[in-house]
């Protein structure tokens, strides 16, 4: 069984419009990551969150991303005003020390 | 954030062969280095952590070089199913760093 579980595998989005990401951790841990991929490129991170709060971010998560835990469980990243270049893998992963398990991933396609 | 650098790709091998991929870190202070296996459109997926001694699992071995801030990895007797794209990652503490990854493809 995976560590964490995203919904949805696959949305597509018309560009303008905000779109949310969900992140299902199974286990109760507190330190959650979100990375990007961009089709042919490398993995990278957008922001990590830690204990309901922000933890640190990268110049790619602008203004137009927020990240919540609304419920204490689930994990949201919203991106708001989707551009064509947000086209991307979206993928949450609990971070220890010793490994990230990544989640399934969001395949995110604007229009 | 530091980068990660890997050799550019992709290699195409016979099954059988031995490959090596090589990666370098510019971070000094990262303390945690692993391989990732990602397969096309997949999540990636810890292959093996590297330690300082190098390690070995199966047919798969890992070295790390703390003073030239270098890793490698090396897959012996290659099946079709290691065809994937092999990730170098440096981390400190959480903070885990991704390399661009370096893809396999093992030929019948």
């Amino acid at each position: 069984e995976p560590e964490v579980t995203q919904t949805p595998s696959h949305q597509v989005t018309q560009m303008g419009q905000e779109v949310i990401l969900r992140c299902v951790p199974i286990s109760n841990h507190l330190y959650f990551y979100w990375y990007r991929q961009i089709l042919g490129q490398k993995v990278e991170f957008l922001v990590s969150f830690y204990n309901n709060e922000i933890s640190e971010k990268s110049e790619i998560f602008d203004d137009q991303f927020s990240v919540e835990r609304p419920d204490g469980s689930n994990f949201t990243l919203k991106i708001r005003s989707t551009k064509l270049e947000d086209s991307a893998m979206y993928f949450c992963a609990k971070v220890t020390a010793r490994e990230a398990f990544f989640g399934q991933g969001t395949r995110l396609t604007v229009v | 954030r530091k980068e990660v650098e890997q050799d550019p790709g992709p290699f195409n091998v016979p099954e059988g062969a031995t490959v090596a991929f090589n990666c370098t870190y510019s971070n000094s202070a990262s303390q945690s280095f692993f391989w990732y296996r990602q397969d096309c459109r997949k999540e990636p997926k810890l292959l093996m952590s590297v330690y300082s001694s190098g390690n070995e699992d199966g047919r798969f071995t890992a070295q790390l070089n703390r003073a030239s801030q270098y890793i490698s990895l090396l897959i012996r007797d290659s099946k079709l199913s290691d065809s994937a794209t092999y990730l170098c990652v440096s981390a400190l503490g959480q903070n885990f760093v991704f390399g661009p990854g370096t893809r396999l493809s093992v030929l019948p």
